[in-house]
């Protein structure tokens, strides 16, 4: 079966700690993204990649950086300069950044918090 | 720039009821809307979508209409059931010669009473 993987389910970190989440998908799918999901506010994009070797800052990058070296692979660095971390984060793909292909795959989602 | 405006939660219904949840939009072009579905505890599935006006997308017994002369994207279900229960995201996204990225809203979350 073809989906996105996102692990760990929950994750914690410390203060001054960087941590990174994995996001990998098996659909052969060229956009990747990455959102930040906190309660009671709609999902905000941090980073995007339309291919390998490429990617975007989306609407909240500041605290976060991301890499894109294969096309199944896309995670996300959660750096100590974010001062708010704790969230859902949830990682998408798209056959490309089309309209009419809008991502339509999530994963199940990280929750990270602090300790 | 482009918002989308989704009504209030949390919205509980008995079985059976109809449901309907609000969802307008503010966009500079002529947007692509979606209806996405978040269960506990997963990430979000796509429920239906419209990409152009008078478009009724439909999936699971929901639907929704695109209006564009009030701007809304309204999802119904004539009967909801337990396993409905969740939280609904409208969502839209405007052509943008190949940059193009969803906008939200914020969620409203939905409990089906047995």
């Amino acid at each position: 079966d073809g989906g996105i993987t996102q692990s760990p389910k929950y994750l914690f970190r410390k203060e001054g700690q960087n941590v990174t989440l994995s996001c990998e998908q098996n659909l052969n799918h060229d956009a990747m993204y990455w959102y930040r999901q906190d309660p009671g506010q709609g999902l905000r994009l941090i980073y995007y990649s339309q291919i390998v070797n490429d990617f975007q800052k989306g609407d909240i990058a500041e605290g976060y950086s991301v890499s894109r070296e294969k096309k199944e692979s896309f995670p996300l660095t959660v750096t100590s300069a974010q001062k708010n971390p704790t969230a859902f984060y949830l990682c998408a793909s798209s056959i490309d950044l089309g309209p009419s292909n809008q991502p339509q795959h999530f994963g199940d989602g990280t929750r990270l918090s602090i300790l | 720039g482009d918002s989308v405006t989704q009504m209030e939660g949390p919205v509980t219904l008995s079985e059976e009821a109809f449901l309907t949840i609000n969802c307008t939009y503010t966009a500079t072009g002529y947007p692509s809307l979606f209806w996405y579905v978040q269960y506990p505890g997963e990430g979000l599935q796509l429920l239906l979508k419209a990409t152009k006006a008078d478009d009724k997308g439909s999936n699971k017994g929901f639907e929704a209409t695109y209006r564009k002369e009030t701007t809304s994207f309204h999802l119904e279900k004539g009967s909801v059931q337990v396993s409905d229960s969740a939280v609904y995201f409208c969502a839209l996204v405007i052509s943008n010669f190949g940059n193009e990225k969803l906008t939200f809203g914020t969620g409203t979350r939905l409990t089906i009473i047995p």
